[in-house]
């Protein structure tokens, strides 16, 4: 079944402590992307990627990092979580120009 | 700057009423549009999407959207709806510089009253 998959699902965690959210997909996707989705704001785009070792930041990258060492998988990275990071993230993925698919999201809350 | 507009934080109607959902955006020539929707808990499944050729376009679970230039919009649109329709729906355009990068609307919440 074609998917992407986020992990984990919900996260509690403190202000300070790194933390990894992983995202997987296997529809053999060029292009990636991590977005958070906060209430009235719709979705914002935090990273992207094109393709294996390609990443661009989006629109509010600060306090994120990404990597794209695989084409399957494209991990979201808070070296240094702050309460301000506390969301929804959602990973999508597709083949250039088409629409994206989505994970069902990772609710993080940073105390 | 290129920008979405969806007038309507929350929509209420009754079961088996019909809908239309408002996106307007902002942008210099026919852009890529999509409706997407998020059911509480889930991701965001596309509901259509209009690239080009016909204006109107038919989309999963009898939605259908209708591009219209001269307004710079793109309405979502079903007949009847169900309870199951209680969901969120986003209106997101293609960026010009890079179609598959999206910029979103801010959502629009569809109630449905029994």
């Amino acid at each position: 079944e074609a998917q992407v998959t986020q992990n984990p699902r919900y996260l509690i965690t403190v202000t300070g402590k790194k933390l990894t959210v992983t995202c997987s997909q296997n529809m053999n996707h060029e292009y990636m992307s991590w977005y958070r989705q906060d209430p009235g704001l719709g979705l914002r785009q935090i990273y992207y990627s094109m393709n294996v070792e390609v990443t661009d930041k989006g629109d509010v990258p600060e306090g994120y990092k990404v990597s794209r060492k695989e084409k399957r998988n494209f991990p979201l990275i808070l070296e240094s979580p702050s309460p301000n990071q506390t969301s929804l993230y959602f990973c999508a993925s597709s083949f250039l120009d088409q629409p994206q698919h989505f994970g069902d999201g990772t609710r993080l809350s940073i105390l | 700057a290129q920008s979405v507009t969806q007038p309507d934080i929350h929509i209420t109607v009754s079961e088996g009423a019909s809908l239309e959902l408002r996106c307007n955006y902002s942008y210099g020539a026919t852009p890529y549009l999509f409706w997407y929707v998020q059911s509480p808990g889930q991701g965001l499944q596309l509901l259509l999407k209009y690239f080009s050729g016909d204006t109107l376009v038919q989309g999963i679970k009898g939605f259908e959207a209708e591009f219209k230039r001269s307004q710079s919009s793109f309405n979502l649109r079903k007949p009847s709806v169900h309870w199951s329709d209680a969901a969120e729906y986003f209106c997101a355009v293609g960026r010009m510089d890079s179609n598959y990068q999206l910029i979103w609307g801010a959502g629009t919440k569809l109630i449905i009253k029994p």
